[in-house]
């Protein structure tokens, strides 16, 4: 079945250093990819989603790029601050067999030091 | 806009006992809807979905159930709950089809003595 393999499982940062976090699928039928962030206890809540018709898509500090061929994705976050520590999660979707799920990948624990 | 509530915020049950979490949207007609549990420190096991009234798939065998009465309300059950159902249980709901962003409800924190 669809899987998402997401690398690192944590990483520790500077304050104003940069993140990236990937993902790779294996259904070359996703075309949907939602990045969420989860703090301590919280929900997770989308921060930034790319369609397949898009290579690279950017809000703000944020990135996130998608190379279909490859079947991988990556999220960037630049000039990191505190607050962007938690748990980050990439997604992939519709899953070959059923168009309203997602696969969800394993996470990153994100550590930004002041 | 969409809002979702998903009730109660913390419970903490006995082995054996039964369980009642209820999760509601509002703002939007025909969500699919989506239970998670997620493991402390761990990623969003997808439990059920259902994408129209009295429509559950099960994703994984377990002692929970799932229904859903009304067009936006998704409801998750169990008769007797184990020691291992302890976690964090998240609700999600998405738009109708495919390319949809998934939205979570504030979860609850399900622990069992």
């Amino acid at each position: 079945g669809e899987n998402v393999e997401q690398h690192p499982s944590t990483l520790s940062v500077q304050e104003g250093d940069s993140a990236v976090i990937k993902c790779t699928y294996s259904d070359s039928a996703s075309n949907y990819f939602p990045w969420y962030k989860q703090e301590l206890g919280k929900r997770p809540q989308l921060i930034i989603d790319i369609r397949s018709n898009v290579g690279e898509k950017k809000d703000q500090r944020i990135a996130v790029t998608l190379n279909k061929t490859a079947k991988h994705f990556s999220l960037h976050i630049t000039e990191t601050q505190p607050e962007d520590s938690a748990v980050y999660f990439c997604a992939a979707g519709p899953a070959l067999y059923n168009t309203d799920k997602l696969i969800f990948g394993t996470g990153t624990r994100l550590q930004v030091f002041p | 806009s969409q809002t979702i509530h998903q009730w109660p915020a913390t419970l903490v049950q006995p082995v054996g006992s039964p369980l009642s979490l209820e999760c509601t949207v509002e703002g939007t007609s025909n969500p699919n809807l989506y239970w998670y549990r997620q493991a402390a420190g761990r990623g969003l096991q997808l439990l059920f979905y259902s994408v129209g009234i009295g429509q559950i798939s099960s994703e994984v065998p377990q002692n929970l159930s799932a229904s859903r009465p009304q067009d936006r309300q998704f409801i998750l059950s169990s008769k007797k709950l184990l020691l291992s159902d302890s976690g964090f249980y998240l609700c999600a709901w998405s738009g109708d089809g495919g390319n949809q962003p998934q939205h979570f409800g504030d979860g609850t924190r399900l622990s069992i003595l």
